[in-house]
C-alpha cells in the first residue's frame, strides 16, 4: 500500500514558539492532502484540505493565519502551528490519496505528529 | 445528529472470538465505506474499503454495507492479540472530498 510519512514524530515546544509538521508521501505522488487533530479517545476531526500549487481549504472553526499549510509538492505539505499554546496540544495526522491507485478514493495516513506545548 | 455514529467501546473478548463492530450513519449519499485500524499513538492503517453495498472479505476480516438500514459492520473472525486497537469506520460520498469517521470502538483482544 501507499506510504506517508510524517516529520517530526513528537514535540514539545514552549508557549508562543511555532512549531512545523511535515509530512510526504514516500511512493506516489498526492495532489490532496488532508490534515486532522485527534484528541485522545476522540476520533479523527478534519482540519484542513492541502491542494498542491493553490490554497488550502480550511474547515469551519479552523483559523487559517494560525495553522498555516503549504503545499509545495506533489510529495510534501507541511503544518505550521504558529504561537503555539497549550490548547493546541494534540495529536495532528496528515493523510494523502493516491490518484493512480486502483482504490482513489481512500486516504492513506501518516504515523502521526504528537504536540505537547508547555 | 453525527454523520456517522460509533459505539466507543471499550470491547474486551477473548482470543479467537468473532468480533462485530458496527456503524450507522445518516446521509444517503454515502457510497464509500472503508474501516481503519488504529493502534496506541500510531495513525490510521486502512483495513477494508468497499463501495455501495454489499460484503467484503480479507482473511479473517469481513466488511458489510447495508444501505437500506445505513449501517456498516467489520468482522473479525478468530480475534488474535494482535487485533486490540481502536476500530474506525468512515464514509464519504461520491463528489466529495471529506471523509466522515466514527469515533472509533476500542478492542482488546484477551490472550
Amino acid at each position: 500500500g501507499a506510504v506517508v510519512s510524517q516529520h517530526p514524530s513528537w514535540v514539545i515546544c514552549k508557549s508562543g514558539t511555532s512549531v512545523k509538521i511535515e509530512c510526504r508521501s514516500l511512493d506516489f505522488q498526492a495532489t490532496t492532502m488532508f490534515w486532522y487533530r485527534q484528541f485522545p479517545k476522540q476520533s479523527l476531526m478534519l482540519m484542513a484540505t492541502s491542494n498542491e500549487g493553490s490554497k488550502a481549504t480550511y474547515e469551519q472553526g479552523v483559523e487559517k493565519d494560525k495553522f498555516l499549510i503549504n503545499h509545495a509538492s506533489l510529495t510534501l505539505s507541511t503544518l505550521t502551528v504558529t504561537s503555539a499554546h497549550p490548547e493546541d496540544s494534540s495529536f495532528y495526522i496528515c493523510s494523502a490519496r493516491d490518484p493512480i491507485a486502483g482504490n482513489t478514493e481512500t486516504q492513506y495516513f501518516g504515523p502521526g505528529t504528537r504536540l505537547l506545548v508547555l | 445528529q453525527k454523520e456517522v455514529e460509533q459505539d466507543p467501546g471499550p470491547l474486551s473478548v477473548p482470543e479467537g472470538a468473532i468480533v462485530s463492530l458496527n456503524c450507522t450513519y445518516s446521509n444517503s449519499a454515502f457510497q464509500y465505506f472503508m474501516w481503519y485500524r488504529q493502534y496506541s499513538r500510531k495513525g490510521p492503517e486502512l483495513l477494508m474499503y468497499t463501495y455501495s453495498s454489499g460484503n467484503k472479505e480479507d482473511g479473517r476480516f469481513t466488511a458489510q454495507v447495508d444501505k437500506s438500514s445505513k449501517y456498516i459492520s467489520l468482522f473479525i473472525r478468530d480475534s488474535q492479540p494482535s487485533d486490540s486497537a481502536t476500530y474506525l469506520c468512515a464514509t464519504k460520498t461520491n463528489t466529495g472530498n471529506q471523509f466522515y469517521f466514527g469515533t472509533g470502538t476500542s478492542l482488546t483482544v484477551i490472550p
